[in-house]
């Protein structure tokens, strides 16, 4: 099994939709984090998290909300989803030093 | 917040080449990872390495972190290499470290 799960692994869904993405890690890692990335283009952030109490945003929160519900698990929701949020999204985990990536959400809004 | 610079945006390499992959960084960084993202879009890790040199088969990368740069290095290529390198950086800011990512390289390599 995977260290850093995500679900699902694709997903089609209509514009103005509310979805979420869910990540789970069975690391024991503190922070986690979403990503974003564009065809071509690098992983840009979009919230992190050091613990259940503790939720940041990171440089394209804008139209995302998350939950920490446990240490292990950290949800992405978009409420109303938007054409221009098609794109491959990535949970991670990191302690101290390194970071470990889910294998992705393809989500495509139409 | 930290600017991270990757070259060259693109390279193709004739199969058994060697290449240098570079990352420059705008300040100074807890942590720096390499990772190879395949043609799946799956990404996996190559180096945790701050500081120092790694090797790993035929890749092995060195961080001079107080020229605040990285090389990563790919002898005798392979058509399974192909795919976008990226180094990311961890910077400390609040509570939390965050990762930022430079816009990657895409190797291509032809047999």
């Amino acid at each position: 099994d995977a260290d850093v799960t995500q679900t699902p692994r694709n997903r089609i869904t209509k514009t103005g939709k509310r979805i979420m993405l869910e990540c789970s890690q069975t690391k024991g890692h503190d922070r986690m984090y979403w990503y974003r990335q564009d065809p071509g283009l690098g992983l840009r952030l979009i919230y992190y998290s050091f613990d259940v109490k503790d939720i940041n945003k990171g440089e394209i929160s804008d139209g995302y909300s998350v939950s920490r519900q446990a240490q292990a698990k950290f949800s992405l929701s978009l409420e109303s989803a938007i054409p221009n949020q098609t794109a491959l999204y990535f949970c991670a985990t990191r302690k101290n030093t390194e970071a470990f990536f889910g294998q992705g959400t393809r989500l495509t809004v139409v | 917040g930290i600017q991270v610079e990757q070259s060259p945006p693109d390279l193709i390499l004739q199969e058994g080449a060697n290449s240098t992959l570079r990352c420059n960084f705008s300040d100074s960084v807890n942590n720096l990872q390499w990772f190879h993202q395949n043609p799946w879009g799956q990404l996996i890790n190559l180096f945790y390495i701050p500081s120092g040199t790694k090797q790993n088969g035929r890749l092995s990368a060195t961080t001079v972190a107080t020229e605040r740069y990285s090389l990563l290095y790919i002898s005798s290529s392979q058509t399974t290499d192909s795919g976008v390198y990226f180094c990311a950086v961890a910077e400390r800011t609040g509570t939390a470290s965050k990762l930022t990512f430079g816009t990657g390289t895409r190797l291509q390599v032809t047999l």
